[in-house]
């Protein structure tokens, strides 16, 4: 089956402009991952959902950071105000459920801020 | 708050040796823990996944260990090939948080020269 796309695989965007990442799980799993990764670091948690409700968002770095996932499927982070040091590749995963689920990861989305 | 750390950073071989990646927690609470590997510009394909009930998993000419007492896990790749080029990463499965976030370790950049 398929597995976790994003879109757009690649976003050039300026200093101070509002981008949306967009992550389409596996069919069926309920719980969706946002995680960042700067060049030469591993990923870092961003914020987790269980179905349309973000269970933890703890790892979101500010408040220009927002995700949304309306009817428990698709996910959209929003970032508003965008800055040079929100540069990185932006990495979705989806499982069965949370907790101890293997999770699935996207091809990510890398985001250049100019 | 879980930490992982990998050594070392960087590692290159001739074809045909063995080698052993190395990571290390810091809390042994962890449902999980997975090796994944990364191609450069590319998303996480995952290699592994022990549980924290196992002592080690078998995939091919990889071999994966887990020490959760110790807080150590080790990758050992047999015979290498250049193929095997890409950066490792490790990361555990926390019962700490709702939801089970990944935390990654920063990875080990490993060149396979022919």
């Amino acid at each position: 089956g398929a597995g976790v796309s994003q879109t757009p695989s690649n976003k050039v965007t300026e200093k101070g402009k509002y981008v949306e990442l967009r992550c389409d799980p596996i069919s069926g799993h309920t719980a969706l991952y946002w995680y960042r990764q700067s060049l030469g670091q591993g990923p870092e948690f961003l914020i987790y959902f269980q179905g349309t409700g973000a269970a933890d968002d703890s790892g979101l770095p500010n408040d220009r950071f927002f995700a949304v996932r309306p009817e428990g499927s698709v996910s959209t982070l929003k970032i508003q105000r965008t800055e040079r040091g929100d540069s990185a590749v932006y990495l979705c995963a989806s499982s069965f459920a949370g907790g101890p689920y293997e999770q699935y990861f996207g091809p990510g989305t890398r985001l250049t801020v100019t | 708050k879980q930490e992982v750390t990998q050594i070392p950073a960087a590692l290159s071989v001739p074809e045909g040796e063995n080698l052993v990646l190395n990571c290390s927690f810091t809390d042994s609470a962890i449902y999980n823990l997975q090796w994944f590997r990364q191609d450069p510009g590319k998303g996480l394909t995952s290699l592994l996944l022990i549980q924290s009930s196992q002592r080690e998993q078998t995939s091919g000419r990889l071999n994966a260990s887990l020490d959760k007492s110790s807080g150590r896990s080790t990758l050992y790749i047999a015979a290498s090939q250049p193929g095997d080029s890409a950066t490792y990463l490790c990361a555990t499965q926390g019962r700490e948080t709702s939801g089970s976030r990944l935390t990654f370790g920063e990875g080990t950049q490993l060149t396979v020269n022919p």
